[in-house]
């Protein structure tokens, strides 16, 4: 069983749909909580991290981190088609900059 | 663009060579880690370098090895190439081992023939 896992998609929705991401993770240790995007050919961008549970909002992004359930979610609101790219659920024990457990990514395709 | 910068971006090599890939960190950043990305998977962690020493490794094997510079930049090493090591490498830098963001560069695709 893999510590991280992510459904692969891939997913597409209408321009201006609600996206919800989710991952689910084995190892209850993990402490912070990363959502990267990565565009074709390109490195992954960090878009937000969370430490331990709760909600954290950026603009037209929306984190949400359940210990409990061992589940984190990413909820993207007016999606736009340069939202397209490959988002990947992460997680680290100590900080976001250690070795980061990464999702295999869902690739995203927002239809104009 | 992050301040990462990978050297070669592309790169063909035959089984059983031995390759040098090259990571120059973010101003100011002492930190620098590897990953292994295969086609359609989420990055896998190699291993991390802090101030030129190894600091924690992944599940690869001896084969693949590490250098950190005294200007933080850092080079991986993958010897006896096998088909399997076809990827994307990414480095990625951070200040210091509790930094609160890594940032990647764009990596360096490896073609194993």
């Amino acid at each position: 069983q893999k510590e991280v896992e992510q459904d692969p998609g891939p997913l597409s929705v209408p321009e201006g749909a609600i996206v919800s991401l989710n991952c689910t993770y084995s190892n209850s240790a993990f402490q912070y909580f990363m959502w990267y995007r990565q565009y074709s050919r390109k490195g992954p961008e960090l878009l937000m991290y969370t430490y331990s549970s709760g909600n954290k909002e950026d603009g037209r992004f929306t984190a949400q981190v359940d210990k409990s359930s061992k589940y984190i979610s990413l909820f993207i609101r007016d999606s736009q088609p340069s939202d397209s790219a490959t988002y990947l659920c992460a997680m680290t024990l100590y900080s976001s900059a250690s070795k980061i457990i990464f999702g295999s990514g869902t690739r995203l395709s927002i239809r104009p | 663009e992050t301040g990462v910068t990978q050297s070669p971006t592309h790169l063909i090599k035959t089984r059983g060579q031995q390759v040098t890939l090259r990571c120059s960190s973010q101003s100011g950043h002492n930190t620098v880690s590897w990953y292994q990305q295969a086609l359609g998977q989420g990055p896998q962690f190699i291993f991390q370098y802090y101030r030129e020493e190894e600091n924690g490794r992944g599940n690869f094997p001896p084969r693949f090895s590490g250098l950190q510079f005294p200007n933080y930049s850092s080079e991986l090493n993958v010897n006896a190439l096998e088909l399997d090591d076809s990827a994307l490498y990414l480095c990625a830098s951070s200040m210091d081992r509790g930094g609160t963001e890594a940032f990647f560069g764009q990596g360096t695709r490896l073609t194993v023939v």
